[in-house]
Order: structure tokens, then sequence, then C-alpha cells
């Protein structure tokens, strides 16, 4: 089910810049995930946070979690063109751990 | 071995046809899903199974039956679909459902176009 928001839905940035995106979600959370998906193909698992944790790294990803605002963000920093995809954010419910999908953020580096 | 396989790629087919979609994990799991996913949209959840019984339909038409005939496999039966029904299917696993982590694999996804 999806009940998430995120924004931007779309940003374009330049190679080497920053790109950070949000998602705000409904429910209590267990943790919070997101994934990448490349034009037309699968989803891939980038970073866990959960409910007890506020800030969290994996090589170039940042990801913050604020639950009193029920919100997160994703820093991806000195972006490459392969960064080029839609990234979602996956709130996973701590009532009955059912996954919400966030709107998704297409995301494109220009080398 | 971290992979979800599905197959096939792509595939056309006419609404009175009846056709398969296959999936194929060894990670074992013991959780599997499908989605739904329509250009510029999220993944919709159709159904989820754990220990290979069906769990969760998302109130998805009869036109599409799951089936998991083994821990390691699940397929996507298709008939009398209709246009609308064009979307990238993808299937998924974890290693149990509810599964507290809630980590999900996914495939490289099933191209449906039906005419």
């Amino acid at each position: 089910s999806q009940q998430g928001e995120e924004d931007p839905q779309a940003l374009s940035i330049q190679e080497g810049e920053n790109a950070t995106m949000n998602c705000s979600y409904k429910t209590s959370i267990n943790n919070l995930q997101w994934y990448r998906q490349n034009s037309g193909r699968g989803l891939v698992h980038l970073i866990l946070i959960r409910s007890n944790e506020r800030e969290k790294h994996s090589g170039r990803l940042r990801v913050t979690l604020d639950t009193s605002k029920k919100s997160s963000s994703l820093l991806i920093t000195a972006s490459r063109a392969a960064d080029t995809a839609s990234y979602f954010c996956v709130a996973v419910s701590s009532n009955d751990y059912k996954l919400s999908f966030g709107a998704g953020t297409t995301v494109t580096v220009r080398a | 071995d971290t992979e979800v396989t599905q197959t096939p790629k792509h595939l056309v087919m006419g609404m009175t046809n009846k056709k398969s979609l296959k999936c194929e994990q060894h990670m074992g799991h013991r959780a599997m899903y499908w989605y739904k996913q329509k250009a510029k949209k999220p993944p919709e959840l159709m159904f989820v199974y754990s220990y290979e019984k069906l769990s969760i339909n998302e109130s998805v038409p009869s036109r599409f039956s799951p089936e998991c005939p083994n821990s390691s496999l699940l397929n996507l039966h298709l008939h009398a679909l209709q246009p609308e029904d064009s979307a990238l299917y993808l299937c998924a696993s974890s290693q149990d459902w509810p599964s507290v982590t809630g980590e999900l694999f996914f495939g490289e996804g099933s191209r449906l176009t039906v005419l």
C-alpha cells in the first residue's frame, strides 16, 4: 500500500553535486528503508534506519529520521551519472510490519 | 546467491490468451511477493505468500491467479487480461513475513503488454 509522500517528485542536478530527497509517512514505524530503481528495472535496497536511530551513513548515502515529524531524508553526496534513478522510501509499520511505499523521487544527474 | 530471477523479461499477450510469469529465489526466504508497477508510480502489492501459503490478496481481480509450488518458486497465471493490466510485474522475497526488518529483494521484473 502507498501512504507516504516524497518530495521533490523530480530532481535534476549536475554531476558532483549533492541530491536531497524527503519522505513523510503516516503511521508508527519499526524502520524506514530507501530503495533505488533504475528505469524499468527492479528495486535495489539501499539503506535501512530503525525507529530509534536518527542518522545513518552508507558510503555516499546519508539518511536521517525524525519520528516526531514522521519524516526521513536521503542525501546522496558527490552524485554520479550512475545515480540517475527513482528513489523510494518504504515505511515498515510497527503495528503489523506492513510496507508502505512513498510516491518516489526521480533523480537525473547531468554529466 | 542473492538473486530473485523473473521470466520472461517481456511478455505481449492478447486479451484471450493465458500466460504465466515465473519467479525463483534460492536465498531460503520464506516469503514471496507479487507487485504491480505502472509508469512513474510506486509498486502496488498484489499478493504475499508465506511458507507457501497465500497470506495476503490485496483484492486483486481473479484474472490474476498466483501459485507457489514450493518455497523457491512463485508463479502468476494470467487469463483474460485487460489493456489496463499492462505494467511491470515485480517479484520480491524476504526472510519471512511479516518481516521485522522488511527488507525486500526484488527481481528485475516482467514487462507485460496486453493488446
